[in-house]
């Protein structure tokens, strides 16, 4: 069955320091995977996807994640982090079939302190 | 990309009522979907709302504690039937980007959060 694990429930970054979000999955195959955002009281927002290719994806708001197969890892990287990037950070996976269904990971809360 | 709506955004309930979430796209889709975040947890999905056909529930969700309803292309309802404490959270209504893509990027509603006391 498929699984996807975000090991960090909680990160505390300061204002301009890089941030890292670690994303693992279980799956019989490649996957497509995804970082989404959700801000407080807010919906999911999608930052960045990976179906194929270049596997460092390149996302909205300056983050980045990189696909690792050998590792089945998803991480999402931002150099520099805004205040206004704390947020609840959600690791989805989806099949490569038409059925739409995505698994979500725990998610990471990020906290930004001044 | 599709803009979602839910009503109402948030509400506060006793136990043993129901409760009926609407959400609205604003373009047609085939398929939407229905998630559940309980509070301090990730998103579940609760059942695909299919137009013109009966509503697909995933494991540990039935039909009689969130009827689905699907009457357009545009438009869906979940209701949760018979309250209880333990069905306070976030639930979030989507649709995918039918790009012809599978499983392509999935646009959310903003949520609605409950609580029932």
């Amino acid at each position: 069955a498929q699984s996807v694990t975000q090991p960090d429930i909680h990160i505390t970054v300061s204002e301009g320091a890089s941030l890292e979000l670690r994303c693992n999955y279980s799956y019989g195959a490649t996957p497509y995977l995804f970082w989404y955002v959700q801000s407080p009281g807010q919906g999911l927002q999608l930052l960045l996807k990976y179906f194929s290719g270049d596997t460092l994806v390149q996302g909205i708001k300056g983050f980045e994640a990189e696909f690792k197969r050998s590792q089945s890892s998803f991480n999402l990287r931002k150099p520099s982090v805004h205040w206004s990037d704390a947020a609840e950070y959600f690791c989805a996976v989806g099949p490569r079939s038409n059925d739409y269904k995505l698994s979500f990971g725990a998610g990471t809360t990020v906290t930004v302190r001044a | 990309s599709a803009v979602i709506s839910q009503k109402p955004s948030r509400d506060i309930c006793q136990r043993g009522t129901s409760l009926t979430i609407q959400c609205q796209v604003d373009s047609q889709v085939t398929m939407m979907f229905w998630y559940r975040q309980q509070p301090g947890q990730s998103l579940t999905l609760i059942a695909t709302a299919n137009q013109g056909s009966e509503a697909t529930y995933e494991s540990g969700f039935v039909i009689d504690k969130f009827p689905i309803s699907r009457p357009n292309l545009t438009f869906s309802t979940l209701t949760v039937s018979n309250m209880s404490p333990e069905d306070s959270s976030i639930y979030l209504c989507s649709v995918p980007q039918e790009t012809g893509v599978p499983s392509d990027t999935q646009y959310f509603g903003p949520g609605t959060r409950l609580t029932v006391l």
